[in-house]
């Protein structure tokens, strides 16, 4: 069955350090996702990905945040500075095409910055 | 009228009991309603989901009832086992435009043997 993988599973980092989360969404999927969840609490939306370019993006999802899709699979979510506050699980999703709402989602990045 | 509200936040039943996990939301605007799983450590699985055009839908023990009026739908788990034992997230998704989910705060379930 086709899933979502993501690198690295874990990744610790210095504050201030830029750190580059890697995502290979399902392979036809169109619509990508990053979420995020901080220890404990809800799974928070950070920014939608479709047709080469961001479709929607939170409030948490600030100029220190990018994303990427480099080639025809992989799909990357850049943090530039990171901060004590970034620390958290990064989840990537994907979903099919336009009417198909489930979202797929991959085993996460626990992020700690120190 | 974004958020999606979900109780109880921590659930204890007993083997072989019901499960029931409730969500409320405000944005009528919502289109679709899934109910995720999620074991320590790994990412959301989808579960089970709904339409608002559909009052119940089940699948094998898991069962959501959705009450389009009251704005509410809850999650239902027959015969609950110890292998349910997990964090369930509801979400609603406005179900156009970028069709991202607003989750809810999540429930911790624990089945006890």
């Amino acid at each position: 069955e086709p899933e979502v993988t993501q690198t690295p599973s874990h990744q610790v980092t210095q504050m201030g350090q830029e750190v580059i989360l890697r995502c290979v969404p399902i392979s036809n999927h169109l619509y990508f996702y990053w979420y995020r969840q901080i220890l404990g609490q809800k799974v928070e939306f950070l920014v939608s990905f479709y047709n080469n370019e961001i479709s929607e993006k939170s409030e948490i999802f600030d100029d220190q945040f990018s994303v990427e899709r480099p080639d025809g699979s992989n799909f990357t979510l850049k943090i530039r500075s990171t901060k004590l506050e970034d620390s958290a699980m990064y989840f990537c999703a994907s979903s099919g095409r336009t009417g198909e709402w489930t979202q797929y989602f991959g085993p996460g990045t626990r992020l700690l910055v120190l | 009228q974004q958020q999606v509200k979900q109780s109880p936040q921590s659930l204890i039943v007993q083997k072989g009991g019901i499960s029931i996990i409730n969500c409320a939301y405000e944005n009528t605007a919502f289109d679709y309603f899934p109910w995720y799983q999620q074991f320590p450590g790994k990412g959301p699985a989808l579960l089970i989901a709904i339409r608002p055009d559909v009052s119940e839908k089940k699948e094998g023990r898991f069962t959501i009832s959705f009450n389009k009026s009251a704005k509410q739908f809850s999650l239902h788990i027959m015969d609950s086992q110890p292998g349910d034992s997990a964090t369930y997230f509801c979400a609603a998704s406005l179900g156009s435009g970028t069709y991202k989910y607003i989750f809810g705060t999540g429930t911790r379930l624990k089945v006890l043997a």
